[in-house]
């Protein structure tokens, strides 16, 4: 079975600073895609990065960049000059073809930006 | 282009009532998934449609069942209601295809009392 651990239940950050979140995952797949998605307050999921699995290199999005390591099972977020918007819930979500794509979910990790 | 849309936004009903919930897909998605998400945690699966067909299923009682239509818009269906089932009711539209990027709508916030 697939699982996907976030281990850091909240964090703050300062404005204009960099913060790293976590996400391990485990999975016996070799072909998968992993997620990372935001939900402010507000509630509205969005996508924030998606990263393949076949893929070496990292993903980047603006400000937000992925810390992909295979072996390791290790999927972890940055995010550079966090904003006060990026105040959010992130989830680490991972979907395989064989699940027909649909998202397994670790528990989130609650961001708050400080001004 | 249209993005995900869910109605009714809140809802409240009686525990043993049952609920109807409904999702328009992204223009051009042929694939709905519905997710629960309890208070402080993340989605968890129930099912998938993909034309109009079941295509996978979490660990959710037969009393959730759903819905597709011609059009890719999408019904969720509760029976029975229980109390656990108070939850933020999520709905994702898709194209069945890797890299299998799934976008939400804004969510029902069921209330069961």
């Amino acid at each position: 079975a697939q699982t996907v651990t976030q281990s850091q239940p909240e964090m703050s950050v300062q404005e204009a600073e960099t913060v790293t979140l976590s996400c391990t995952y485990d999975t016996s797949e070799n072909n998968y895609y992993l997620f990372w998605y935001k939900q402010p307050p507000s509630r509205q999921m969005i996508l924030v990065i998606r990263q393949e699995a076949y893929k070496q290199q990292n993903a980047t999005e603006n400000r937000f960049s992925v810390n992909f390591q295979k072996a390791a099972k290790s999927f972890s977020l940055k995010i550079s000059d966090s904003q006060l918007g990026d105040t959010a819930m992130y989830f680490c979500a991972f979907a395989y073809g064989g699940s027909q794509g649909n998202l397994i979910f670790g528990k989130g990790t609650k961001l708050s930006v400080k001004p | 282009e249209t993005g995900v849309t869910q109605s009714p936004t809140h809802l409240i009903k009686t525990r043993g009532q049952q609920v109807t919930l409904r999702c328009s897909s992204q223009s051009g998605h042929n694939t709905v998934s519905w997710y629960q998400q309890a208070l402080g945690q993340g989605p968890q699966f129930i099912f998938q449609y993909y034309r109009e067909e079941e295509n996978g299923r979490g660990n959710f009682p037969p009393r959730f069942s759903g819905l597709q239509f011609p059009n890719y818009s999408s019904e969720l269906n509760v029976n029975a209601l229980e109390l656990d089932d108070s939850a933020l009711y999520l709905c994702a539209s898709s194209l069945a295809l890797p890299p299998y990027e799934q976008y939400f709508g804004p969510g029902t916030r069921l209330t069961v009392t």
